[in-house]
């Protein structure tokens, strides 16, 4: 079965610094994968998609890259602060009815 | 618009009691889904509605059960609470965007199972 696989080490950088997650998928490639950021107590909330086709996408100090060669997808945050610290998630969707299968998340730990 | 909305926010149950975690969304979404969140674990789908009046299992539905009611709302119930069921619950309302799926979740439900 497909399955995402985020390093689940806590990731902990110095403020200014760019911040690289990573996310493996298993199997076939994903038409598409997304970025969630989720805040302790807190929902995760939607911040960025890539299509199997794009091989890069921005948004702000965000950079998702999509290299299907190697069945993965890179998350950068550039000129990190610290109120960039959450735990991110990526997931893929898996079949036509929406359905999302996440990765367990990498904790972001952003240091003054 | 108050989005997703999830109640209660927190509760403690002994083993075998039962209970309804409520779902509301007023973002007209189609789609609705029931996760729950264990450290480690990532998010896993219990239930889901892909349309009002349909509901499918997920990877983890034993122990659940879930209603559409109608668009806007999607319980979630407990018959029979079990300490493998202490989890946080997480539900999602999906919005179909230029052909991709984006979810958008409520603030969750802490529940403890004693």
């Amino acid at each position: 079965s497909q399955k995402i696989e985020q390093n689940s080490e806590a990731l902990n950088i110095q403020e200014g610094k760019t911040a690289t997650l990573t996310c493996n998928y298993t199997n076939y490639s994903p038409a598409y994968l997304q970025w969630y950021r989720q805040d302790p107590g807190r929902g995760p909330v939607f911040l960025l998609l890539i299509r199997e086709n794009e091989k890069e996408k921005r948004k702000e100090r965000l950079k998702v890259t999509f290299d299907t060669t190697l069945k993965q997808s890179l998350f950068h945050i550039t000129a990190s602060q610290p109120a960039d610290s959450a735990t991110y998630l990526c997931a893929q969707s898996s079949s036509n009815t929406g359905k999302l299968i996440f990765g367990q998340g990498t904790t972001l730990q952003v240091k003054p | 618009n108050a989005g997703v909305t999830q109640t209660p926010k927190f509760q403690v149950l002994k083993t075998g009691q039962s209970m309804t975690l409520q779902c509301a969304q007023d973002m007209n979404h189609n789609s609705m889904y029931w996760y729950r969140q264990d450290p480690g674990m990532g998010l896993r789908l219990i239930y889901y509605s892909a349309s009002e009046g349909t509901t499918d299992k997920g990877e983890v539905p034993n122990g659940y059960n879930v209603s559409r009611l109608n668009k806007r709302e999607f319980s979630l119930r407990l018959e029979s609470a079990a300490p493998s069921q202490t989890s946080v619950y997480f539900c999602a309302g999906k919005t179909k965007d230029r052909g991709t799926d984006t979810q958008y979740f409520g603030p969750g439900t802490r529940l403890t199972v004693l």
